[in-house]
């Protein structure tokens, strides 16, 4: 079965502070994607990066980045120089290649930057 | 419009009455998805359609909840005798069809639809 955990509900920081959210996921297969989505308030899902189970290469992307390590089944994503703009909430999702596509979520983070 | 649209945007509903939300993907997207939204909670997997066919509904929570999409573009989502439980956010998603070595791509989602069940 896919499970995906995300340990923090909710994160409070200062504006220009990094921060990394946690994701842990679990599946039988071994291939699958690993996506991170951001929810505004506005409530439109923002699709933000998303990796595959064949590529554990780390990456940034301008003030993003993640970690994805196989090993631990860990998928964390950073928020460096965070703004005020970055607050919303950050959904980990899980999808498992050979099924529906379909997107398995966390519970969310609820990251609040403040000025 | 270039991204997904759904409406209404916000719905209220009387215990029991029959609700119908609608979606239009994506121009040229063959898949779409619906999920639901409970207040707080990740979006949760309730059917998805490639073109016409619905491939998959292992997520609708009872009979009363029935999707379609006859000519492979608009989707609509059905709601039965309306329960309580039914309040939530409904998010309509489509993606382009996985093509040559690349899988997955991703799903773009549309504002969704509030529905509150009084």
């Amino acid at each position: 079965a896919q499970k995906v955990t995300q340990a923090q509900t909710e994160i409070s920081v200062v504006e220009k502070e990094d921060v990394t959210l946690d994701c842990v996921y679990e599946t039988r297969d071994t291939t699958y994607y690993l996506f991170w989505y951001k929810q505004p308030p506005s409530g439109e899902l923002v699709f933000l990066i998303r990796r595959n189970s064949f590529d554990e290469q780390n990456e940034i992307s301008g003030r993003y980045s993640w970690n994805f390590q196989k090993s631990t089944s860990s998928f964390n994503f950073t928020i460096t120089a965070s703004q005020v703009v970055d607050s919303a909430v950050y959904f980990c999702a899980l999808s498992e290649w050979g099924g529906s596509e379909k997107l398995v979520f966390g519970k969310g983070t609820k990251l609040t930057v403040n000025p | 419009g270039a991204g997904v649209s759904q409406s209404p945007r916000y719905k209220v509903a009387k215990r029991g009455q029959d609700v119908a939300l609608r979606c239009d993907p994506i121009s040229g997207h063959v898949s779409l998805f619906w999920y639901q939204q409970a207040l707080g909670q990740g979006p949760e997997f309730l059917t998805y359609f490639q073109n016409e066919a619905q491939l998959d509904k292992s997520g609708l929570p009872s009979d009363r909840f029935f999707a379609e999409r006859p000519e492979g573009s608009v989707s609509t989502l059905k709601i039965q005798r309306t329960q309580q439980e039914d309040s939530a956010v409904y998010l309509c998603a489509s993606s382009l069809p996985t093509s040559g070595g690349q899988m997955y791509n991703e799903q773009f989602f549309g504002p969704g639809t509030r529905l509150t069940v009084l």
